[in-house]
């Protein structure tokens, strides 16, 4: 695509419910990050994707959150059991390989609004 | 923790003014980047410069690092109403393509 796509762009859940966020990057896009962003703060890393190598998932804060990568395309982060502190913006970003970084940086989606009430 | 401390955390100027945004970080880097972020969603990559570069220019925006005192800045000159953002800096360690981003400057250019 022309750009990275995240859906839904908000979700309101129940806290206790289970929630699962979309991205799917610019294709050919070997490289896939997750932040998230508390109101008025800078980006958490979560986790990233490099091709077909073991995602990093030192970001993660909690066993209730895991994603995975299908295919070396889409990505869906789930968040299992909401609370209240999860509630955020969830941004998703690629680029064409993390060797690369340095040339192109990151292309960010516009983000998923996650409230939890 | 966070890589980087931006300073200050907002930044209010009249239009035509000159813009200068800080960022320090506490370990050794591969490349910085700054990204510029409206209303509270996506990010967009302005410019990045390597660990071996002490300054870069882009359009009205110039960057510099100085790895000794490991900070850098980024100068928007002639600022616009439309450069009311929040502006990132973010850390490349390694090459791992993993960023750390810090808090971020508020900017308000004011018409």
């Amino acid at each position: 695509g022309a750009g990275v796509s995240q859906s839904p762009s908000n979700k309101v859940t129940e806290k206790g419910k289970d929630v699962e966020l979309r991205c799917d990057p610019i294709s050919g896009h070997t490289a896939l990050y997750w932040y998230r962003q508390s109101l008025g703060q800078g980006l958490e890393f979560l986790i990233y994707f490099q091709g077909n190598s073991a995602p990093d998932k030192s970001g993660l804060p909690s066993d209730r959150f895991s994603a995975e990568r299908t295919g070396g395309s889409v990505s869906t982060l789930t968040i299992q059991r909401t609370q209240q502190e999860d509630s955020a913006v969830y941004l998703c970003a690629s680029s064409p390989r993390s060797g690369r970084i340095d040339l192109y940086g990151y292309t960010f989606g516009s983000g998923t609004r996650l409230t939890v009430v | 923790s966070q890589q980087g401390e931006e300073d200050p955390q907002a930044l209010s100027i009249q239009e035509g003014e000159n813009a200068t945004m800080n960022c320090s970080y506490k370990t050794s880097i591969n490349n910085l980047q700054w990204y510029r972020q409206n209303s509270g969603r996506g990010l967009v990559h302005l410019i990045l410069i390597r660990s071996n570069e002490r300054e870069k220019h882009s359009g009205r925006l110039r960057v510099t690092l100085d790895t000794s005192k490991k900070s850098s800045s980024l100068l928007i000159t002639a600022s616009r109403a439309a450069d009311t953002a929040s502006y990132f800096c973010a850390t490349g360690l390694g090459n791992t393509g993993k960023l750390i981003f810090g808090q971020g400057t508020t900017l308000q250019v004011k018409p």
